[in-house]
């Protein structure tokens, strides 16, 4: 079983819904991230949490640390918003290391 | 800008042929990290400098060697590419490996 995973795997939407992608993890961790890959390989990081909760422009990234859960939600979706999204944890014993769910498919149509 | 840059973008070799992968950067980060990602996979950890200490992970194939000749510059060598070594390969940076790390746009490796 994966220490991180993500659901759901694809996802797709109508511009303007509200979206939400959820990551679970098994294992104690010392910050989660959430990470944006759109067609052509290049990662953005989004968010790097450790509690609570941080907004950006429409994105949100929350964390409940004790339900071993966060979500990414996007508000007002757009069809640039299509990608791949990551969930990925430092687990607090291994410097620098990511663990990394399998993805989130993205896809929001106009 | 600031930033992590790859070379080359795309790259194509042959089965057997030695290649090698380039990441610069330019935020003076202390950690750089090559990640392997295949086809709808998450990336894969293949190893860490942190400063010019290298750490490997442990099913790392020793086919892929790393080096870091100075803070801005690492590089990923595949000695004996095979078919199955075909993937994006990603490279990052971290301040101290506890912070946001920064993806390279990746190069994309085809063996023939």
């Amino acid at each position: 079983k994966n220490e991180v995973e993500q659901s759901p795997q694809n996802l797709t939407a109508q511009e303007g819904e509200f979206i939400t992608i959820n990551c679970s993890y098994s294992v104690g961790i010392s910050a989660l991230h959430w990470l944006q890959q759109h067609p052509g390989g290049g990662i953005v990081s989004l968010f790097m949490l450790s509690s609570g909760k941080k907004k950006h422009g429409r994105l949100i990234a929350t964390i409940n640390i004790q339900e071993k859960h966060s979500s990414l939600h996007i508000t007002a979706s757009h069809p640039r918003d299509s990608a791949v999204y990551i969930c990925a944890v430092n687990r607090g014993s291994t410097l620098g290391r990511l663990y990394f769910g399998r993805g989130t498919q993205l896809t929001v149509w106009p | 800008d600031a930033m992590v840059i790859q070379n080359p973008r795309y790259q194509v070799t042959q089965f057997g042929k030695p290649v090698t992968l380039s990441c610069s950067q330019t935020l003076n980060h202390n950690v750089m990290y090559w990640y392997q990602q295949k086809s709808s996979q998450a990336p894969k950890l293949l190893f860490h400098y942190y400063d010019k200490d290298f750490n490997n992970e442990a099913d790392t194939p020793d086919n892929f060697q790393s080096r870091r000749p100075n803070t801005s510059f690492c590089f990923l060598d595949i000695r004996s590419p095979g078919l199955g070594d075909a993937a994006m390969y990603l490279c990052a940076t971290s301040t101290t490996g506890r912070e946001t790390q920064y993806f390279g746009p990746g190069t994309r490796l085809l063996v023939l």
